[in-house]
């Protein structure tokens, strides 16, 4: 079975600082890791993903992760935020060679502030 | 480009009536998964199908149904709906059900039960 812990559930930032969000999961086997954001009244929308190659992975809107396997950790950042971001932002698992079955985290509401 | 079309937006039902959700995917997508999301609460995986056969099932209550039509869209039935099935209800579509193949998620069917 796989998990994922997202250790921050609110993160308030000041417009145009950087913002790292922090996800960890835990898996017996390896997985792919996902970041998508949610926001208000709206469905979910994959920011980036990390199949293989690089560890550090570019999204959309200037976000990027990156995979590192050792401390089993997936961590979203972005150099310079934008009142747009406000959102919510949730890490997910798939576990290689499964069929889609992804493991959400709690999530984390990044609220920017002008 | 073309998204997941969820229907209805939102549902208010009572205690113990019946709710039908769609889910209309991307085109030529061929899986389609279900998530229910508490308030508050990250998504859980409920079912999906692939090829119009059920794939994985994951916390989908007894007293829910769904299915995949020949068209690929699919059908969440509820029925004798309690309190605590009041969420959002997300649909999502991918091209072929390999583990690292990013789904598309709808925007979701807000169902309240009073």
């Amino acid at each position: 079975a796989q998990s994922v812990t997202q250790l921050d559930s609110q993160v308030p930032v000041f417009e145009e600082a950087p913002v790292e969000l922090r996800c960890n999961y835990s898996s017996s086997v390896s997985v792919y890791l996902f970041w998508y954001v949610q926001y208000p009244n709206q469905g979910l929308q994959l920011l980036l993903k990390y199949l293989s190659g690089s560890t550090l992975v570019k999204g959309i809107n200037g976000f990027e992760a990156e995979f590192n396997k050792s401390q089993t950790s997936f961590h979203l950042r972005k150099p310079s935020v934008h009142i747009s971001d406000t959102a919510e932002y949730f890490c997910a698992v798939n576990p290689w060679g499964s069929a889609r079955q992804l493991t959400f985290g709690s999530g984390t509401q990044l609220t920017v502030l002008p | 480009a073309a998204g997941v079309i969820q229907s209805p937006r939102h549902l208010i039902k009572e205690k113990r009536e019946t709710a039908t959700l769609k889910c209309y995917p991307i085109p030529r997508h061929d899986t389609v998964y279900w998530y229910q999301q508490g308030p508050g609460q990250d998504p859980q995986f409920l079912i999906s199908f692939y090829e119009k056969m059920q794939s994985d099932k994951g916390s989908i209550p007894d007293r829910f149904s769904a299915q995949q039509f020949s068209d690929y869209h699919s059908e969440l039935n509820m029925s004798s709906l309690e309190l605590g099935d009041s969420a959002l209800y997300f649909c999502a579509s991918s091209l072929g059900r390999g583990s690292n193949s990013p789904l598309h998620f709808g925007n979701g069917t807000r169902l309240t039960v009073t």
